[in-house]
């Protein structure tokens, strides 16, 4: 079964940094795009980027591009999403999912920006 | 970027009865291969999002034969042929055809 599980989520003050994990099992992490989306509380869904299988390759959306860093570990099957200098827009619950397809998503965890 | 404007923004539905979603994309998402880049997602109450549909008309694994979807290179629609109650949620369209990818704002679809 696949299982993706998000954590690192939590309360961050504006300004700081943070950094979120995925952890992946129940297939070949090492054969998968992986990527994350996020979800504002209320709105819709936004593609922040993705990675490929050995992180040669990797995109974001534009306007994230300077505040985010997307990176992988294929020996623990983890994703991480590294985020700086953070503010009240990047409220949002953030979802990691295998792409390409983004079949499967995991459950998400909450990031609250606030001082 | 790839604008995807969903209508309507919601839709309510008697239980067996049809529905259908509207995902119109500002521009061609039929790629060089032949392969049309657009997407299904639900997103039930308090869940992440599930795949539907891909590649326009392409059932995902484990969803019901009630979905179906179609389109054209830059119009697209989703089919519920005779809405559940589990069908309850918002659901998205999504196009992978360029960077960065973008997902369309949105339908609600709630049951009367």
């Amino acid at each position: 079964e696949v299982k993706l599980v998000e954590s690192g989520g939590g309360l961050v003050q504006p300004g700081r940094s943070l950094k979120l994990s995925c952890a992946a099992s129940g297939f070949s992490f090492n054969d998968y795009w992986m990527g994350w989306v996020r979800q504002a509380p209320g709105k819709g869904l936004e593609w922040i980027g993705e990675i490929n299988q050995d992180s040669s390759t990797i995109n974001y959306t534009p306007s994230l591009k300077d505040k985010f860093t997307i990176s992988r570990d294929n020996a623990q099957n983890t994703l991480y999403l590294q985020m700086s200098k953070l503010g009240s827009e990047d409220t949002a619950i953030y979802y990691c999912a295998r792409a390409l397809r983004f079949a499967y998503w995991g459950q998400g965890t909450l990031v609250t920006v606030s001082s | 970027d790839i604008v995807l404007t969903q209508a309507p923004l919601s839709v309510s539905v008697t239980p067996g009865e049809s529905a259908s979603i509207s995902c119109r994309s500002s521009k061609s998402l039929l790629s060089s291969k032949g392969i049309t880049s657009l997407y299904w997602y639900l997103q039930k109450p308090g869940k992440s999002p599930q795949l539907l549909i891909y590649r326009m008309s392409n059932l995902a694994s484990g969803v019901p034969d009630r979905f179906s979807g179609s389109g054209s290179e830059t119009d697209f629609t989703l089919k519920i042929s005779k809405v559940e109650t589990e069908d309850v949620g918002v659901y998205y369209c999504a196009q992978f055809l360029e960077y960065p990818l973008t997902f369309g704002s949105g339908t609600k679809l709630e049951i009367k």
